[in-house]
Parts: C-alpha cells; structure tokens; sequence
C-alpha cells in the first residue's frame, strides 16, 4: 500500500511563503503530484515531478527527493485566494494516483 | 466547456436504493478515472479504463459497485442496494495519452447522500 504524510493546517499572512511539506512511502512509485482543492470543487493540477529536483511554475514551485521520499510545494507571494486544500498524490506505476488528506492552508490579510 | 463533466451533481437516496452516475470525460481522452472522496480526505481511486476495457479495480470497490465505459467515451457508475457508508463525493476525471497520460483533470464530483 501507500503511505502518504502532508500536515492537516498551515495558516499564513497574505503576501509570505508558505512551504507544504509531503513524506511518502510507496511500492512502484511513478511521479509525484500536487492538486489545489477550493470548498467544494474539484482538485485541478498544480505541478508533476518525475525527476529529482526543482520544478517552478510562476508562483508556485515543487520539489522531489526520491532517496528521501520527500516533496515541498512552494507558494510564493500567498493572495487571499490560494486559501484551499494542498493534496499531494503519488502516481504507482502508470495509471492510479494515491493521495495524502491534504493541507488546508488559510491566508490571512 | 471542454471539460469533464458529471451528472447529477447531487444526489440523495435513502439506504437500499440503486444509484447510477455519468462521467463524460475530455473528448479523445483516452483514459478514465473514477475516485471517492470523504471529507477531510484526499480521492481514493476506485477503478479505470483505457478506451473502454476496465483495466484496475480498488479493493474500495466492493460487488455493489460497477462501472462501464461502453464505446470508450462517457462513463458510467451505479452503486445496488446503497448503504450510509456509501455518502461522499465521487469523481471523475480523465488523461489524454500525450505526455504520458500525467495529467488527471477532474470533474466536478457527484455529492452522494444515502439516509
């Protein structure tokens, strides 16, 4: 099975960095996701990393350690509406994803 | 809208009744994913097509649970006999074969209640 760590809450002021840490532990692992979830709506994609490293995409940014099993997804800049849920999602082999609970991150004025 | 949709939105049933749900993924979208949320979870993954063969079923998906997509386009869920256990969120969402399929968009979920 998977096992997939994400805290439940982070609360940041509008403006900062707010740094959403994800732990895992899978079998066949084959990418990792992140998904943004508003109250009530569908998850839609945020970042995909395969390899090791970095990947930026405007404000936010998304980083992989396989050896470590560890991810961050970095949102820069926070405005009032990047307040949702954080999910992250570990793909096993090429089809299902697997997701942690999510974060639920409140930006605050 | 191009994207994926899903009908009904809602639905209520009392516990006992047959259900049954829609999924019309992004046309030429070759694959097909149904999930389940509860809240304060992530999705779980239930089961998927590629075109219209049910590749992978969950262990979630108990004998109640069937899923078709019969001319790889739209797909369809119904749940026999509901239970209360069964409430949640279901979604759906599709991939297209370029890239890998590594992106999954998601459709706006169908809300379940079963009283």
């Amino acid at each position: 099975g998977q096992n997939i760590d994400q805290p439940t809450e982070m609360t940041a002021t509008e403006g900062a960095i707010v740094q959403i840490n994800c732990t895992y532990q899978t079998s066949g692992f084959n990418g990792l996701f992140w998904y943004q979830q508003h109250a009530g709506e569908a998850p839609t994609f945020l970042s995909y990393n395969v390899l090791d490293g970095l990947e930026e995409k405007g404000r936010f940014s998304s980083f992989l350690s396989r050896s470590k099993g560890y991810s961050y997804l970095l949102l820069k800049e926070l405005q009032m509406k990047d307040s949702a849920s954080y999910l992250c999602a570990v793909r096993v082999y090429d089809y299902k994803l697997s997701f942690g609970a999510g974060t639920t991150v409140t930006v605050r004025a | 809208d191009t994207g994926v949709s899903q009908d009904p939105r809602h639905k209520i049933t009392k516990r006992g009744q047959n259900v049954t749900f829609r999924c019309d993924p992004i046309s030429e979208h070759n694959r097909l994913y149904w999930y389940r949320q509860t809240l304060g979870q992530g999705p779980e993954f239930l089961t998927y097509f590629q075109n219209e063969a049910q590749l992978e079923k969950s262990r979630l998906l108990s004998d109640r649970f069937s899923a078709e997509r019969p001319k790889g386009s739209f797909s369809t869920l119904e749940i026999q006999r509901t239970e209360q256990g069964d409430s949640a969120m279901y979604l759906c969402a599709s991939s297209p074969r370029l890239a890998g399929y590594n992106e999954q968009f998601f459709g706006p979920g169908t809300r379940l209640t079963v009283l």
